[in-house]
Parts: structure tokens; C-alpha cells; sequence
């Protein structure tokens, strides 16, 4: 299967700061990327879809303005927490589908703490 | 809405025994199904997939797919402490990748 690399593993920060998320497909180039995030004892909820080149496609109810997108390469996507408030909190996780099968592959996640 | 639901848990079987895991779904035209094991604080990890009726066997793990009932389901034989951990059952809603998750069943395997 793909493999997937997410950076940082775990960020603390302040209320009103900005986080940036890494997600690298190491070992074939992903022209979509998938952003979940999941919150403690609750499964993981598709957030958006990162699509290399083009713009993101992002579920109801995922604030596009707040949680952004960018997939500028086709093995580097990133996810940018804006303004970050206490509730913004979980476990974020990218992942990398493998073509034709349908199956996905996850990063190490990132857990995010705003205090 | 599409959904896939699943017993929390937790389930604890003794170690040696078979864990049985059940998953139920709502989409009927779902082709492609998949269950994933997580461990606290871990990102999810591909364990088996299934995408016909019947069962699919591998190593000490046998996925079970019956569309008719909207059914699926984890076999675990010789259950090991290592294999306590959440699993989530994950159907494909829509093509290109989109899984639906269901929230997970908690398995402990106890000595």
C-alpha cells in the first residue's frame, strides 16, 4: 500500500493561532489527497478532498475559509487550521486513496490541541 | 444520508478465541468494503477489504460480505492481546476514494 507521511504528530497552541499540517505521499505521486479529522471515541469525518492543482472540494458543514487547503505537488498536500479556537481540537488524518481499488492509506495523524 | 453502523463495544473475547466484528450499511449500492484496525492514539491501518458476496479469507482475519442483508463482518481467530483495538468498518459512498467510516468496535482480548 501507499505510503504516507504527516507532520507534526501532535501541536499545541493558542487560541487565534494558525496551524499547518503536512501530508507527504512518499512512494507514488497522489493527485488526490484526503483530509479526515476525528474526535475522541467518534469515527473519522471526511473533511475535504485535496485535489492536486485545483481547488479542494469540501464537505458540508467544513468551513473552506477556515480549514485550507493546498496541494501544490503531486505528492505534497497541506492543511492549515486558520484562527484556531479550543473546539477546532482533534485528531487530524490525511490520506492517500490507491487507484482503481478504492482503498486508503493514512498518515500518523495530528493531534491538535488549542488551549 | 448514508450510514454504517457498528456495535462500540467494547467486545472482549479470551485470547485464543474467535472475535467476531459486525457492520451494517445503509447504501445499497455500495461495491467496495473495508475494515481497518486502530490503536488509541493512531491513525487507522488497512486490514482487510471485500468487494463481493461471500467470504475472504486472510491469515487469522476472514471478511464476510452479504449485500442482500447490507451486511458485513470481521472474523478474528486465535485472538492475541495485540489484536485489542478499535475497528472500523469503512464503505465507499460515491466512487474516487470516499470512505464512509462507521464508528468503531472496541475489541479487548483479555488473557
Amino acid at each position: 500500500g501507499a505510503v504516507v507521511s504527516q507532520h507534526p504528530s501532535r501541536v499545541i497552541c493558542k487560541s487565534g493561532t494558525s496551524v499547518k499540517i503536512e501530508c507527504r505521499s512518499l512512494d507514488f505521486q497522489a493527485t488526490t489527497m484526503f483530509w479526515y479529522r476525528q474526535f475522541p471515541k467518534q469515527s473519522l469525518m471526511l473533511m475535504a478532498t485535496s485535489n492536486e492543482g485545483s481547488k479542494a472540494t469540501y464537505e458540508q458543514g467544513v468551513e473552506k475559509d477556515k480549514f485550507l487547503i493546498n496541494h501544490a505537488s503531486l505528492t505534497l498536500s497541506t492543511l492549515t487550521v486558520t484562527s484556531a479556537h479550543p473546539e477546532d481540537s482533534s485528531f487530524y488524518i490525511c490520506s492517500v486513496g490507491d487507484v482503481g481499488n478504492e482503498k486508503l492509506f493514512f498518515g500518523s495523524g495530528t493531534q491538535l490541541s488549542v488551549l | 444520508q448514508k450510514e454504517v453502523e457498528q456495535n462500540s463495544g467494547p467486545l472482549s473475547v479470551p485470547e485464543g478465541a474467535i472475535a467476531s466484528l459486525n457492520c451494517t450499511y445503509s447504501d445499497r449500492g455500495s461495491q467496495s468494503f473495508f475494515w481497518y484496525r486502530q490503536y488509541s492514539g493512531k491513525s487507522p491501518e488497512l486490514i482487510m477489504s471485500i468487494y463481493s458476496n461471500g467470504d475472504k479469507e486472510d491469515g487469522r482475519f476472514t471478511a464476510q460480505l452479504n449485500k442482500a442483508s447490507q451486511y458485513v463482518s470481521l472474523l478474528i481467530r486465535d485472538s492475541q492481546p495485540s489484536d485489542s483495538a478499535t475497528y472500523l468498518c469503512a464503505v465507499s459512498t460515491g466512487g474516487g476514494n470516499k470512505l464512509t467510516f462507521g464508528t468503531g468496535t472496541q475489541l479487548k482480548v483479555e488473557l
